[in-house]
């Protein structure tokens, strides 16, 4: 079975400051996906970044990047200069390529709080 | 594109009654749609994953008796609650695949809030 870590339950940051927001995981898979969710207060799930693990290149999405450490397990969400719109719950996620119907293993989230 | 609709948004019912809650997928159709539920300020938990036309597959400790899934369609899946109490209540979120779409990628309804008196 797959574990997803988020060991920041809230962070804060400033407008226009940059945060990183952590993730580790768990698993004996070679192949998978790695992802970054926000939730903000609509509750509306929005795909912030995508990350597939064969790949060494790390994933950036404007100003949403990644730091993936395969080895380490380790996934973690930068952002830069914050946003207010980026006050939301964030969840790191888990996906076994191949795996039965793709299912995805989700963290317990970081509440991030930007402020003006 | 890739929008997901649910129906209802809200939905307050009285203990014992059950309650529907669609999921559609408008501008794509969806082999595979995933049940999610989610507690305040808790993260989402699978519960089920329906693929059109054939039996949902629920997760370990979800009651498949006390949530009935239903995707009959390519475009459409139910949950219905039977039997609701309070401590069914909670937000429901689905999430579909697209029939023509990358695996690895889910689209999310916005959710349901299910209160039960």
């Amino acid at each position: 079975a797959q574990t997803v870590t988020q060991s920041q339950p809230e962070m804060s940051v400033q407008e226009a400051e940059t945060v990183t927001l952590s993730c580790t995981y768990d698993t004996s898979e070679s192949d998978y996906y790695l992802f970054w969710y926000k939730q903000p207060p609509s509750r509306q799930m929005i795909l912030v970044i995508r990350q597939e693990a064969y790949k060494q290149q790390n994933a950036t999405e404007n100003r949403f990047s990644v730091n993936f450490q395969k080895a380490a397990k380790s996934f973690s969400l930068k952002i830069s200069d914050s946003q207010l719109g980026d006050t939301a719950m964030y969840f790191c996620a888990f996906m076994v390529s191949g795996g039965s119907n793709y299912k995805l293993t989700f963290g317990k989230g970081t509440l991030l709080t930007v402020n003006p | 594109g890739a929008v997901v609709s649910q129906h209802p948004s809200r939905v307050i019912c009285k203990s014992g009654t059950s309650v529907k809650i669609e999921c559609r997928s408008l501008d794509f159709q969806a082999t595979t749609m995933f049940w999610y539920r989610q507690f305040p300020k808790q993260s989402l938990m699978l519960m089920a994953t329906s693929n059109e036309g054939s039996k949902a597959t629920y997760e370990q400790g979800v009651e498949k008796d006390k949530f009935l899934i239903n995707h009959a369609s390519l475009t459409l899946s139910t949950l219905t609650v039977t039997s609701a109490h309070p401590e069914d209540s909670s937000f429901y979120i689905c999430s579909a695949r697209d029939r023509q779409g990358s695996y690895n990628e889910q689209f999310f309804g916005p959710g349901t809030r299910l209160t039960v008196l």
